[in-house]
This record gives structure tokens, sequence and C-alpha cells, in this order.
């Protein structure tokens, strides 16, 4: 198994939903990472989880939480989010944090709209 | 900090014609060096990668050269396809305290005509 999966693909939620994005890898890979993609523009850091624990938050707001509960997952919950949060929300996972020799694969997505 | 600079897209090209998107560099120490790919819906596909100075990551008939002397990393391919239209990015993964940031260049859409 190459793959991250995301799910899921496409969700709508209004300002005052919760809901959750998933990323699952089976590659044995110890590190973790959210990016959010606007249109048009390349992918922007979230997180990163580092063997199942959070390394780097580059500043993100409250409303997005992500949680690592094991090797092979990774959630990010949303509460109370903004049309502007609207986006591609990108999963990644790699060796080991910030892998230098084999890259970073990436999941196909969620596509999230805040309405 | 880090940065990366793609040339300005987009570009438009013949089946088979020459294909180059220029890219250069400025990070600290030794990063490594990424081209990825991003299809219409879909999400970024590693392409080529390099990990030190003179190295060609190669991959689907692209090339691409880590040259550290002009801090670039220059994807080419010689004979363009239909289905190579799409969204190039050229990115580094530098060491030290950034450990872990994947840095992106704006990207280049590529199209592609029959």
């Amino acid at each position: 198994d190459t793959e991250v999966t995301q799910t899921p693909k496409h969700l709508v939620m209004g300002m005052t939903n919760k809901k959750s994005l998933k990323c699952e890898q089976h590659m044995g890979h110890r590190a973790m990472y959210w990016y959010k993609q606007k249109a048009k523009k390349p992918p922007e850091l979230m997180f990163v989880y580092s063997y199942e624990k959070l390394s780097i938050n580059e500043s993100v707001p409250s409303r997005f939480s992500p949680e690592c509960p094991n090797s092979s997952l990774l959630n990010l919950h949303l509460h109370a989010l903004q049309p502007e949060d609207s986006a591609l929300y990108l999963c990644a996972s790699s060796h080991g944090q910030g892998d230098r020799n084999y890259g970073y694969t990436f999941g196909s997505g969620t596509r999230l709209t805040v309405v | 900090g880090d940065s990366v600079t793609q040339m300005e897209g987009p570009v438009t090209l013949s089946e088979e014609a020459f294909l180059t998107i220029n890219c250069t560099y400025t990070a600290t120490g030794y990063p490594s060096l990424f081209w990825y790919v991003q299809y219409p819906g879909e999400g970024l596909q590693l392409l080529l990668k390099a990990t030190k100075a003179d190295d060609k990551g190669s991959n689907k008939g692209f090339e691409a050269t880590y040259r550290k002397e002009t801090t670039s990393f220059h994807l080419e391919k010689g004979s363009v396809q239909v289905s190579d239209s799409a969204v190039y990015f050229c990115a580094l993964s530098p060491g030290g305290t950034s450990y872990g940031k994947l840095t992106f260049g704006q990207g280049t859409i590529l199209t592609v005509h029959p």
C-alpha cells in the first residue's frame, strides 16, 4: 500500500457545524502533515506530527484541531469555521519528519466548502 | 527564510514540444529539492527529487538537475503529451530548525494541446 487515503472527498458545512477530516496511511511512515491549499495557490503547512506527537503548529486558529490517534491515522477536527476556510485540505506522510531522501506522499485531499 | 521561485505561467505548448519550467531557490544549508505535479481535482504526486548537488532526478521522461552554483532545479521534458497538462510545483525540504516544513513555489500551469 503506497497511498494516503483521505475522507471525505468533499464536505459542505455550516459555520456552526462540527466535522472531522480523516487521513490514513499504511506505509509505516512516522510523520504526518496537514496542508491547506486555496485555489491556484501552493499548499501551506498547517500541522506536523512526528511519532504521534504534534511537533509543528504553523499558528493555525484554534477552530482547527488536529489529532493523531495512532501512527496510521490523522484527523483534523473542524468547529465554527469561516467561509474563508473553504479550501482543499491535503494530508501527507513521510518516513520521518522532513524526510529529505524519500519525499512526502500526499493524499487526494478533502475539498471543504463553508457556507 | 527559505523560498522557491518558479517561472510564471501559464505555459501552453503543442504536443511533442520541449518543456522547461525554471525553478530557483534560496535556503541555508543543503536542502533537498522536489518537483510535484497536481492534476485537476487531485492531490500532489511526487514527480522527481534530488537530495544533493549535481544529483539528477528523473521520472516519466521528466528530468531536473540540482545545481548548487546557480541554486536552480529546472524541470525539463523532451516531448510533452496532452496528458502532461497539470500544475507543477517546485519545492524544497530544508534541514535545521525548519525540519519538516516543505516550502513550495507558486506553481506553473502547463497546458498541452494536440
